[in-house]
């Protein structure tokens, strides 16, 4: 079946610090990938979608110059928080679309801004 | 008032259970319908997938929807220790190319051997 890689799995960066996540569609072609948060015990939240070629659609409260989103390739997006602050840490999950059949999702990457 | 209300748990059943996870949502326009399950630090995967009103089984899984009470259902039968993770309800429109999908909060699903 299809499979998202993303990595790196957990990083942990210094306040200040720019840190970059990245998610492969490793079987298939992903023209719209999606970026989303997710605090514990809480639902994902939808922060971007990713399109291949062109710039990304940012949801509303989302910061685009914090939050910088990449999609070069058919295989790959890329996230990039920039000056990341503790407020920051949180769970991050890409996903891509596989319809008729759902979604696609990384495993997801654990950032911890100390 | 969420678009996608998810009973929020935790549930705690015993091993063999039959399971009944649930949703309700107020968008009338969503017609496509997922089931996700989310283990602790992992993203989420696709358990089911439905289109429109009806229900689909996979072994001891089986989805229902009901579009006319606007109310999903997941229920997992001889529910295993295995099966202990949360599960995410999600829902799209019929114009999918945006591929934004409304989740449920999720419920977290104990069970205890």
């Amino acid at each position: 079946g299809a499979v998202v890689s993303q990595h790196p799995s957990r990083v942990i960066c210094k306040s200040g610090t720019s840190v970059k996540i990245e998610c492969r569609s490793l079987d298939f072609q992903a023209t719209t990938m999606f970026w989303y948060r997710q605090f514990p015990k809480q639902s994902l939240m939808l922060m971007a979608t990713s399109n291949e070629g062109s710039k990304a659609t940012y949801e509303q409260g989302v910061e685009k110059d914090k939050f910088l989103i990449n999609h070069a390739s058919l295989t790959l997006s890329t996230l990039t928080v920039t000056s990341a602050h503790p407020e920051d840490s949180s769970f991050y999950i890409c996903s891509a679309s596989t319809l008729p059949y759902g979604y696609t999702f990384g495993s997801g990457t654990r950032l911890t801004v100390v | 008032q969420k678009e996608v209300e998810q009973d929020p748990g935790p549930l705690s059943v015993p091993e063999g259970a039959i399971v009944s996870l649930n949703c309700t949502y107020s968008n009338s326009a969503f017609q496509y319908f997922m089931w996700y399950r989310q283990y602790s630090r992992k993203g989420p995967e696709l358990l089911m997938y439905t289109y429109s009103s009806g229900n689909k089984e996979d072994g001891r899984f089986t989805a229902q929807v009901d579009k006319s009470s606007k109310y999903i259902s997941l229920f997992i039968r001889d529910s295993q220790p295995s099966d202990s993770a949360t599960y995410l309800c999600a829902m799209s429109a019929l114009d999918t190319n945006a591929g934004k999908s409304t989740f449920g909060d999720g419920t977290t699903l104990t069970v205890k051997p």
